[in-house]
């Protein structure tokens, strides 16, 4: 029931923008892009979401297409801390509810 | 900051027993979630709840499974007879606000090992 695309791994070097895209071609008017991480095997940890603007906030960027089919993640100084698995997740807030897919195993490497 | 507490970190129980797993939601939030992870896996929703009962459950919730708010504070899950496909982590969390953001706040997880 995957609606979203994401690529299995990416590396990054840390102090660099760490860009993650994710593709979610049959994303719907009313639902949202969200995105998460979870680190080794900790509970997964919210970082933005967005409908349809960029949004920005203290941990990371969402750039978000026009036409809202595909959005990318930006960690703009990565460090060592953020390897963890990213999650991109769309839904209707208060409809549906989070499921998470496979996510993308980012790798900050000194 | 606020945040999602759970109970035990670790759990170590025989194939067949019953196991309950304890939550502490965020004390304004209205929206309880459970979730788990089975090693190597991805992280699969098994249940939500709101308004004292459940809104929303996965193929995985089977009749073994319920979840019960018995004291306004805690949030609780029973496996009722667990089997060794039950060893996960098991997520709670947490919202208050789905009509929006509908943002999710997880606990660090109940590490289940049935044997």
């Amino acid at each position: 029931d995957a609606k979203t695309t994401q690529p299995p791994s990416m590396d990054c070097a840390e102090g660099r923008a760490a860009n993650l895209p994710c593709n979610h071609s049959t994303i719907s008017g009313n639902e949202y892009v969200y995105w998460y991480r979870q680190i080794h095997s900790q509970g997964p940890q919210y970082i933005i979401h967005g409908l349809k603007n960029n949004e920005t906030n203290e941990m990371a960027s969402l750039i978000i297409t026009e036409d809202r089919k595909s959005s990318t993640l930006i960690l703009p100084h990565a460090t060592l801390r953020d390897t963890a698995v990213y999650y991109c997740i769309v839904r209707v807030p208060g409809y549906n509810d989070m499921r998470f897919g496979a996510g993308t195993r980012l790798t900050v490497k000194p | 900051e606020p945040e999602v507490t759970q109970t035990p970190s670790h759990q170590v129980t025989q194939m067949g027993q019953e196991v309950i797993l304890r939550c502490v939601p965020i004390s304004n939030h209205l929206y309880f979630y459970w979730y788990r992870q089975i090693l190597g896996q991805k992280v699969e929703f098994l249940v939500s709840f709101y308004n004292n009962e459940i809104s929303e459950k996965s193929e995985i919730f089977d009749d073994q499974f319920s979840v019960e708010r018995p004291d306004g504070s805690n949030f609780t899950l029973k496996i009722r007879s667990t089997k060794l496909e039950d060893s996960a982590m098991y997520f709670c969390a947490s919202t208050d606000q789905t009509g929006y953001a509908g943002e999710l706040f997880f606990g660090e997880g109940s590490r289940l090992t049935v044997l």
